[in-house]
């Protein structure tokens, strides 16, 4: 599976847009961006996952740069409550199986 | 809709004892993915089951193994527990179709004393 690089951590005013970067230069065109979050101790929590083009839920936005070697993932008015490590990771479209999860972006929102 | 549901929340055993851990996918979700976080370390996959079959399996020994039942519920079993099998148990869950988003429960954390 392609890898991803994250920053380790970011810091963000609450009320401010959080915008988390990942670079995943060797993905390949059958393989899809996802992002989870993980708020400490509970489950991984899915957010949102894109191909090609950008997406938007009622979470986040993804945007996924046009040679699909890097993403941004915006929380548009950060709040407290989205202190969490954020995960990109890249995913084949044609396999059932297991996710690699990286070391991920510890995001911090400040008061 | 019910989420991915894991139970016990909470689980201590000495080493040596055994484990089990449940998990409840959510309805029409027929894959059930193991994963396990232990301290200070990422998640690791374990095990994965669909339609009542061991599909994949991590690099974990063969005291780590499951089932899947009828119904999509998973157990996973831990035998011969060691101070390093002390981590918080994830379960998910997803579609049967390829590369479908897989949704995680709360999780069990384990403590082997």
């Amino acid at each position: 599976d392609a890898k991803t690089t994250q920053p380790t951590s970011m810091d963000c005013a609450e009320g401010r847009a959080a915008n988390l970067p990942c670079n995943h230069s060797t993905i390949s065109g059958n393989e899809y961006v996802y992002w989870y979050r993980q708020i400490h101790s509970q489950g991984p929590q899915y957010i949102i996952h894109g191909l090609k083009n950008n997406e938007t839920n009622e979470m986040a936005s993804l945007i996924i740069t046009e040679d699909r070697k890097s993403s941004t993932l915006i929380l548009p008015h950060a709040t407290l409550r989205d202190t969490a490590v954020y995960y990109c990771i890249v995913r084949p479209t044609n396999r059932d199986d297991k996710i690699i999860f990286g070391k991920g972006t510890r995001l911090h929102i400040l008061p | 809709e019910a989420g991915v549901t894991q139970s016990p929340t909470h689980l201590i055993k000495t080493r040596g004892q055994q484990a089990t851990l449940r998990c409840s996918p959510i309805s029409g979700h027929t894959s059930v993915y193991w994963y396990q976080q232990a301290l200070g370390l990422g998640l690791q996959f374990l095990l994965w089951y669909d339609e009542g079959e061991e599909r994949n399996r991590g690099n974990f020994p063969p005291r780590f193994s499951g089932r899947q039942f009828p119904n999509y519920s998973s157990e996973l079993n831990v035998n011969a527990l060691e101070l390093e099998d002390s981590a918080l148990y994830l379960c998910a869950s997803s579609l049967r179709y390829t590369g479908k988003t897989q949704y995680f429960g709360p999780g069990t954390r384990l403590l082997v004393l």
